[in-house]
């Protein structure tokens, strides 16, 4: 079925590099949702997109984490110069709308593993 | 700051009602409270959502008190495919954006 796709799976990569995470949401969703997973733990919100706009990014960790999303739909999330403490599971989700009691969809999420 | 508790693990026998209960006593009055669950390097999978009634599906049925502060997933009849990570979340407003806090999760392993 059409869910939320996210790419790459996997993605290993050496500490300093600069890495992009991408998120297709499903068709006509209007929100997505960012998160961060750091094994054995819960969900931390990371940022959400209204449309094109993301209101508040404050949830991100640091100024070397960066979010887009254009055209309404695809999103990429980027990591500059990363860091050991980045590796974690980034988990994308979409919903209907933003607003009301639409619940979110979520991809499986990209593994990032930094050496 | 808005945080939700809920019990690190919990066990049930299979095909025993599972009650995973979720602590969220600074929700707002206009927010819902949703439910997912999360099985193993699999994204969170919607269960079910309420903002005052009781609510259910064919996956789960969710009490919610009268004060809204706290509410209860129920699994009627649980498998072991309904082992997982059961999250709730709620959504606090500020200033005209929103933050979404997940709670820490309860662990629930369905025992044959």
């Amino acid at each position: 079925g059409a869910g939320v796709s996210q790419s790459p799976s996997n993605k290993v990569t050496e500490k300093g590099k600069d890495v992009e995470l991408r998120c297709d949401p499903i068709s006509g969703h209007t929100a997505l949702y960012w998160y961060r997973q750091s094994l054995g733990q819960g969900l931390e919100f990371l940022i959400y997109f209204q449309g094109n706009s993301a209101p508040d990014k404050s949830g991100l960790p640091s100024d070397r984490f960066s979010a887009e999303r254009t055209g309404g739909s695809v999103s990429t999330l980027t990591i500059q110069r990363t860091q050991q403490e980045d590796s974690a599971v980034y988990l994308c989700a979409s919903s209907l709308l933003l607003e009301g009691n639409q619940p979110q969809h979520f991809g499986d999420g990209t593994r990032l593993s930094i050496l | 700051d808005a945080k939700t508790t809920q019990p690190t693990s919990m066990d049930c026998a299979e095909g025993r009602a599972a009650n995973l209960p979720c602590n969220h006593s600074t929700i707002s009055g206009n927010e819902y409270v949703y439910w997912y669950r999360q099985i193993h390097s699999q994204g969170p999978q919607y269960i079910i959502h309420g903002l005052k009634n009781n609510e259910t599906n064919e996956m789960a049925s969710l009490i919610i008190t009268e004060d809204r502060k706290s509410s209860t997933l129920i699994l009627p009849h649980a498998t072991l495919r309904d082992t997982a990570v059961y999250y709730c979340i709620v959504r606090v407003a500020k200033k005209g954006t929103y933050k979404y806090i997940f709670g820490t999760g309860t662990r629930l392993k369905v025992l044959a």
